[in-house]
C-alpha cells in the first residue's frame, strides 16, 4: 500500500517570498504524483501532476514540483507567493496499476502581507 | 459546462436519521469516489465505483452506503450507524488510469 506524508501542517510566509511545501511518499510500486489546492469550503483543484518524463513539473499559478525518486519526494515550490495563494495544499499518489488515490494530511499555506 | 455537482452544500442531520448526499457528473467518467475530510486528516476514501452497478468499500465504509444505478450519479447515504458524521464530504471522478481526479465543491454535514 502507498502512503503520503506532508510534514508541515502549516506554513506561514510573507508575500513575495519563496515557499516550499514538502511531500514524501512510500510505495513498493511505481506511482503517479499530484498536487491539489483547496480554498475554504470548496473542492480540490489540480495544480500539477507527474506521470513520467521530466522530473520538474510546472503547474498553474506559477507552482512547480520536482520528483525525486531516490528520496521518494515530490516537493511543491513557488518563487514568489501572493496573498491569493493562501489555501490548503494536498499531495496525492496513485498506483500505476490501480487508480486508487492516497492523499496527504494537507499543508495550510498562510501568506501574510 | 462539464463538471461535478454536489448537493446540498450544507446539510443537517438529526440523531437517528439517515441523510443522502447527491453527486452528479456530466464528464462521462466511469469511476466515481466519495471522500470524507476532517481537519488535519486529509481525505479518507469511503466508497468508490469503477462502473455502473458495481462499487467497493474504501477505508472507512462503516455507517455509509452507496448506489450506482446510472453512470452520472453516485449518491452517498450517511446512516444512523455512523456515530460521528460531522465532516466535509467530497465526491470525485476520473476517466482513466493515470488521470487526475476531479472534485465537486463538497457537502458539509453537521449534527443538530
Amino acid at each position: 500500500a502507498q502512503s503520503v506524508t506532508q510534514l508541515d501542517s502549516q506554513v506561514p510566509v510573507f508575500e513575495e517570498a519563496p515557499v516550499e511545501l514538502r511531500c514524501n511518499y512510500s510505495s513498493s510500486v511505481s506511482v503517479y504524483l499530484f498536487w491539489y489546492v483547496q480554498y475554504p469550503n470548496q473542492g480540490l483543484q489540480l495544480l500539477l501532476k507527474y506521470l513520467s518524463g521530466s522530473t520538474l513539473v510546472k503547474g498553474i499559478n506559477g507552482f512547480e514540483a520536482e520528483f525525486n525518486k531516490s528520496q521518494t519526494s515530490f516537493h511543491l515550490r513557488k518563487p514568489s507567493v501572493h496573498i491569493s495563494d493562501t489555501a490548503e495544499y494536498f499531495c496525492a499518489v496513485s498506483d500505476v496499476n490501480f487508480n486508487k488515490f492516497y492523499f496527504g494530511s494537507g499543508t495550510k499555506l498562510n501568506v501574510k502581507p | 459546462d462539464g463538471g461535478i455537482t454536489q448537493s446540498p452544500k450544507y446539510l443537517f442531520r438529526k440523531e437517528g436519521q439517515n441523510v443522502t448526499l447527491s453527486c452528479e457528473q456530466n464528464l462521462n467518467h466511469d469511476a466515481m469516489y466519495w471522500y470524507r475530510q476532517d481537519p488535519g486528516q486529509g481525505l479518507r476514501l469511503i466508497y468508490y465505483s469503477q462502473i455502473v452497478n458495481d462499487f467497493q468499500k474504501g477505508d472507512i465504509a462503516e455507517g455509509y452506503s452507496v448506489s450506482r444505478e446510472k453512470k452520472e450519479s453516485f449518491p452517498l447515504t450517511v446512516t444512523s450507524a455512523q456515530k460521528n458524521p460531522t465532516a466535509f464530504y467530497l465526491c470525485a471522478t476520473d476517466g482513466a488510469m493515470n488521470q487526475p481526479q476531479h472534485f465537486g465543491d463538497g457537502t458539509r454535514l453537521s449534527i443538530l
